[in-house]
């Protein structure tokens, strides 16, 4: 498809379990972010790649939290030993060059940790 | 204003009343102001992008404007449609997108 897709699409999670989160952004799209939005509050802003190079990670929670690019396309975002606080959706965009243009979202991934 | 802030919080009109929304932001190191349209179960839709104080936008029923000196953005729903039932949500953008709270819209039909 043309936009962007992330897998899986729920997931649900013991405490103490890793997860890992995919997102395929749109082709040819310079710059990945990554968002998690908790319930009735806004998306908040995780981390972000231009290519495979990851230049903010600034909103990453904790050190349990990574993401990667490594081929400037796919990411993967990943949990290790999830707490009942990372339950959660998880957004991710693309943008064509900067974050300050048009950011394309994937539908998410709804995350529970039990 | 240190943070982006959306009111109403949610809103409930009729099949064919005009609604607005308002966002406010802090005005120092703006870059651009995003608003997305977010219906349930799909991907956040890009509404408009403004980068400049005065801005106006239209797409269809929906228009937007920016004011960036002091820092608000007003959106404008003309002759709501239940297809418009959704969360709006509006972001700033200095070095990264902020976003508010978002405003959630249900029009009765």
């Amino acid at each position: 498809g043309a936009g962007v897709s992330q897998s899986p699409r729920y997931k649900v999670a013991k405490r103490g379990q890793d997860v890992a989160l995919r997102c395929d952004p749109i082709s040819g799209h310079v710059s990945l972010f990554w968002y998690q939005q908790a319930l009735g509050q806004g998306p908040e802003f995780l981390t972000y790649f231009q290519n495979e190079a990851q230049l903010d990670k600034s909103g990453l929670p904790s050190d349990r939290f990574f993401a990667e690019r490594p081929e400037g396309s796919v990411s993967t975002l990943k949990i290790q030993r999830t707490q009942q606080e990372d339950s959660a959706v998880y957004l991710c965009a693309s943008s064509f060059l900067t974050g300050q243009e048009t950011q394309y979202f994937g539908p998410g991934t709804r995350l529970l940790v039990l | 204003i240190l943070n982006v802030e959306q009111s109403p919080q949610s809103l409930h009109v009729q099949e064919g009343d005009s609604t607005n929304f308002t966002c406010s932001f802090p005005s120092s190191n703006f870059y651009a102001l995003h608003w997305y349209r977010w219906e349930t179960a799909k991907s956040p839709e890009a509404l408009f992008v403004m980068t400049l104080n005065g801005d106006e936008k239209k797409k269809g029923r929906i228009s937007a404007t920016l004011n960036t000196k002091e820092g608000y953005s007003y959106l404008y729903i003309k002759g709501s449609q239940p297809e418009d039932s959704a969360t709006y949500l509006c972001a700033r953008y200095g070095n990264k997108l902020v976003f508010g709270a978002g405003t959630i819209l249900r029009v009765k039909s």
